[in-house]
């Protein structure tokens, strides 16, 4: 069965500095990927998928992501925080087993705190 | 703006009682899935429709049900309320059933007293 494993809970950085969210992933098949974020009170956006073409996937606002089959993981990076980056991202894993057809397999969710 | 409605916004309700949560989808969007987001369990997945017919069931309870009108909006049914049944509920939807992206409303939150 499907599953990411978000490594870290909660992420703390400086505006300006680099952002690192860490991702694992298991996949029986060729998975798709996704990152979402939630901001407080608002519903989930998706930032950036992998559907198997490219390994590097450029997001919205900067991030971007590198699918590793060898190491199962698809981190997520973006090179200066800004603090409207604060926020919980979500490693997410499209579910195509027993016949599912695209229900989502979500982490547990990484807080981004971004500091002055 | 993910063009995913959710009514009502906010729920407030008794231990016992039932509730309906309603989703309308991206227009042209002809898949819907429920998604249930607590603080102990996350972000789970409830049940998928594809026009209009159930395609996938997740984590979701026997007291819950769902379903897709013709006009494609979604009602998902929560009754027999249990206090553990508040929650943060998402619809989304996306053109097909076959994985790709989706796009969230923005939540109906449940809270059962």
């Amino acid at each position: 069965a499907q599953s990411v494993t978000q490594l870290d809970s909660h992420v703390s950085v400086s505006e300006g500095t680099p952002v690192l969210l860490r991702c694992n992933y298991s996949s029986s098949y060729s998975p798709s990927l996704f990152w979402y974020v939630q901001h407080p009170n608002k519903g989930l956006q998706l930032l950036l998928k992998y559907t198997s073409a490219a390994t590097l996937v450029k997001g919205i606002n900067g991030f971007e992501a590198e699918f590793k089959k060898s190491e199962t993981s698809f981190h997520l990076t973006k090179p200066s925080a800004h603090m409207s980056d604060a926020a919980e991202y979500f490693c997410v894993v499209s579910d195509r087993a027993g016949g599912s057809q695209g229900n989502l397999i979500f982490g547990k969710g990484t807080k981004l705190s971004v500091k002055p | 703006d993910s063009g995913v409605t959710q009514t009502p916004k906010h729920l407030i309700t008794a231990t016992g009682q039932r509730v309906t949560l309603r989703c309308s989808p991206r227009s042209g969007d002809l898949s819907v899935y429920w998604y249930q987001q607590s603080l102990d369990q996350g972000l789970q997945f409830l049940i998928q429709y594809y026009n209009g017919e159930e395609r996938a069931k997740g984590n979701i309870l026997e007291r819950f049900s769902a379903q897709q009108f013709p006009d494609l909006h979604s009602e998902l049914n929560l009754s027999s309320l249990e206090l553990g049944d508040s929650a943060l509920y998402f619809c989304a939807s996306s053109v097909t059933g076959t994985p790709g992206t989706q796009y969230f409303g923005p939540g109906t939150r449940l809270l059962v007293l």
